[in-house]
C-alpha cells in the first residue's frame, strides 16, 4: 500500500509561517488534498489537487507538490490554526486507494 | 448546503454487528459522479478509508476488512449505510461518512464529512 509520511508536530509563534509536509514515493505525480481536524470535531477540507481552496479557507492556507513531498503552508498563523492536519491522496494501484497521511499536530506557541 | 449525519449505536458487543447510517441532504446518489464514503478513526489516531458507494450502485472496500464490510444505498431517503460484521474492540472508533468530489477523474477529495460518531466495542 502506498504509505504518507508527515512530522507528528510542528510548533510555531503567532504570525509565522507554518509549513507541513507530506511524503511519499513521487507523490508529485498525485492530487494531494490537505485537512484540518480541531479536538472533537471532523475534518474539514482546507485545499484538494496540491492548492486549490475551498470556498471559505483563507489565502493563507496554501499548499505545493513536487517530487516526494508535498507541502501544506499556513502563512501568519493563528491561534485557532491548532489543529491535526492530514494529507491525503488516492492511488489506484494502493490498497487501500484512499490514502491518508499519518496527521500533523500543529501548536501555535 | 451540503450536509451528512451519522447515526447508529454508540456501544457494540465484541462479535456483534454494527449498522451505521448516512443521512445526507444537498446533493443526491442518482446524480452522475456522486460518491459517499466511511472513513474512521481510532482514539488519538490516523485516518482510515473504509468503502465507497457511487451513483451508480458500484461499490469498493478496504481489502482488510472487505469480508466484514458492506456499503448500500438508498437513493429516495438520501441514506447510505454501512455494515460491519464481527466486531472487535480494535474496531473502537469515530465512524465519519463524507461525500467524496473530484475534478473529473476517478479518486478525489471528501468534502464536506458528517460530524461523526464514537462507536465502543466492549462486553
Amino acid at each position: 500500500s502506498y504509505v504518507l509520511t508527515q512530522p507528528p508536530s510542528v510548533s510555531v509563534a503567532p504570525g509565522q509561517t507554518a509549513r507541513i509536509t507530506c511524503g511519499g514515493n513521487n507523490i508529485g505525480s498525485k492530487s494531494v488534498h490537505w485537512y484540518q481536524q480541531k479536538p472533537g470535531q471532523a475534518p474539514v477540507l482546507v485545499v484538494y489537487d496540491d492548492s486549490d481552496r475551498p470556498s471559505g479557507i483563507p489565502e493563507r492556507f496554501s499548499g505545493s507538490n513536487s517530487g516526494n513531498t508535498a507541502t501544506l503552508t499556513i502563512s501568519r498563523v493563528e491561534a485557532g490554526d491548532e489543529a491535526d492536519y492530514y494529507c491525503q491522496v488516492w492511488d489506484s494501484s494502493s490498497d487501500p486507494p484512499y490514502v491518508f497521511g499519518t496527521g500533523t499536530k500543529v501548536t501555535v506557541l | 448546503q451540503v450536509t451528512l449525519r451519522e447515526s447508529g449505536p454508540a456501544l457494540v458487543k465484541p462479535t456483534q454487528t454494527l449498522t451505521l447510517t448516512c443521512t445526507f441532504s444537498g446533493f443526491s446518489l442518482s446524480t452522475s459522479g456522486m460518491c459517499v464514503s466511511w472513513v474512521r478513526q481510532p482514539p488519538g489516531k490516523a485516518l482510515e478509508w473504509l468503502a465507497l458507494i457511487d451513483w451508480d450502485d458500484d461499490k469498493y472496500y478496504s481489502t482488510s476488512l472487505k469480508t466484514r464490510l458492506t456499503i448500500s444505498k438508498d437513493t429516495s431517503k438520501n441514506q447510505v449505510v454501512l455494515t460491519m460484521t464481527n466486531m472487535d474492540p480494535v474496531d473502537t472508533a469515530t465512524y465519519y461518512c463524507a461525500r467524496i468530489l473530484s475534478s473529473g477523474g476517478p479518486g478525489g477529495w471528501f468534502d464536506p464529512w458528517g460530524q461523526g460518531t464514537l462507536v465502543t466495542v466492549s462486553s
